[in-house]
């Protein structure tokens, strides 16, 4: 089946050690986003790449920041975890193009700061 | 300033009967909105979407309703099932202004449970 993975699921990290959150993908989409999500909030958008073009939100903080090597992977680092980056990292994809399309998710990395 | 609102937390509905949930968006630009599911420890999956051109989709029990003037949209699901039981999350997007049709904006979800 084709689908987007997260890995790790869960992952715990200390006060400012730096930590990468890896996504893959097999629907060969052109569009790869990742989505900050806190407990009882809308996700909201970090990044997304369509392509190897890197479009970063305003207000993303400088501490996160995003690679993708090729189509199928992409990758978050957060340089130095704080106490508030604990949430849940959502990796999506879409096709792209003119017209809109669906993001498929996938079941996310949950982070823990410690 | 959050442009798509779920002003409701939770839902609770008996199973059979019809389960309702509202969103309210406040930017006039946004023309294209999804119904998202989320299951405990999955990602959101796609349920359905609407175009601004139209007023109504439906897809089998789901069917969501757009009102632009009053820049509200509602899903209804029946008859509701105790699998419905789920967070729902409705999000926005603009086909409009280039490279922002690829983003969406998402409310906060509403918690639908559906009794047996």
């Amino acid at each position: 089946d084709a689908m987007v993975i997260q890995n790790p699921r869960y992952q715990v990290t200390q006060f400012g050690k730096p930590v990468t959150l890896s996504c893959s993908q097999t629907l060969n989409h052109n569009v790869m986003y990742w989505y900050q999500q806190k407990s009882s909030q809308a996700p909201k958008l970090l990044f997304h790449y369509y392509d190897k073009d890197f479009n970063n939100e305003a207000d993303t903080p400088d501490n996160f920041q995003s690679r993708r090597p090729n189509t199928s992977f992409c990758f978050l680092d957060i340089r130095s975890p704080g106490l508030g980056d604990a949430a849940m990292y959502l990796c999506a994809t879409s096709r792209g193009g003119p017209a809109y399309n669906e993001q498929f998710f996938g079941p996310g990395t949950r982070l823990t700061v410690l | 300033d959050q442009q798509v609102k779920q002003n409701s937390p939770s839902l609770s509905v008996q199973e059979g009967r019809i389960s309702i949930l509202n969103c309210d968006y406040t930017n006039s630009m946004f023309d294209y909105f999804l119904w998202y599911k989320k299951y405990p420890a999955e990602g959101p999956t796609f349920l359905i979407s609407i175009s601004s051109i139209k007023d109504k989709n439906e897809d089998g029990r789901f069917t969501v309703f757009l009102n632009k003037s009053a820049k509200h949209l509602s899903l209804h699901i029946v008859p509701s099932q105790p699998g419905d039981s789920a967070v729902y999350f409705c999000a926005a997007s603009s086909l409009k202004g280039g490279g922002s049709n690829y983003k969406l904006t998402f409310g906060k979800g509403t918690l639908l449970t559906v009794n047996p």
